[in-house]
């Protein structure tokens, strides 16, 4: 089983509509997590922290489950410019702080 | 302010012959990161430092990668010698270990094509 997991997509997704996704994860330790944005042949770029008790930036809201161990991003009002791949991290606990693992992505196609 | 620079952009090589990858990191920041991405094994960490110091090298496919960090603002990662399948695209992040969220930042890679 990999450390870090989510749904390839594409999620097809009509411009203005809402649009949510799941990262699992199968360290208990993990302490951080993370959303990026990675568009096509570019680099990833950090889009928002999750904490605990979940937080908004924006019309993107990221929620932490650590009794079901995954993490989720919505994003609302979606535009043609959120299309890309949406990579989640996870730190490895205390003993590798810093260190993060990435799921393969999930990619997110806005559509007019 | 400048992010994390990486140099070169684009790379093409031969097998067999040594590649040099280079990275600035953001001022500042005491972590360094390698990391390798294809589309088959996704991002992968070759390497991390902190303060300079190569922490965790599990990642580092074999003896044909290495790297180093002389100083706070400069690293570099080898391969010698190269081979096709180490074709992808390296990044290097950079973070402030003393955050209590290790959020890391991306360069813009560079993209490596060995014949």
């Amino acid at each position: 089983r990999k450390e870090v997991e989510q749904d390839p997509g594409p999620f097809n997704v009509p411009e203005g509509a809402t649009v949510a996704f799941n990262c699992t994860y199968s360290n208990s330790a993990s302490q951080s997590f993370f959303w990026y944005r990675q568009d096509c042949r570019k680099e990833p770029k950090l889009l928002m922290s999750v904490y605990s008790s979940g937080n908004e930036d924006g019309r993107f809201t990221a929620q932490l489950n650590r009794a079901s161990q995954y993490i989720s991003l919505l994003i609302r009002d979606s535009k043609l410019s959120d299309s890309a791949t949406y990579l989640c991290a996870v730190n490895g606990g205390a003993d590798s702080w810093g260190k993060l693992q990435f799921g393969a992505g999930t990619q997110v196609v806005v559509t007019p | 302010d400048a992010g994390v620079i990486q140099s070169p952009r684009h790379e093409v090589t031969e097998m067999g012959q040594e590649v040099t990858l280079r990275c600035k990191p953001i001022s500042g920041h005491n972590s360094l990161f390698w990391y390798r991405q294809t589309m088959m094994r996704g991002l992968e960490l070759l390497i991390y430092f902190n303060n300079n110091v190569p922490i965790d090298d599990s990642g580092m496919p074999e003896d044909r990668f290495s790297a180093k960090m002389p100083n706070a603002s400069f690293s570099t990662l080898k391969i010698q010698p190269s081979e096709p399948r180490d074709s992808a695209v390296y990044f290097c992040a950079s973070s402030r270990r003393d955050r209590a969220y290790n959020e890391q930042f991306f360069g813009p890679g560079t993209r490596l094509t060995v014949l």
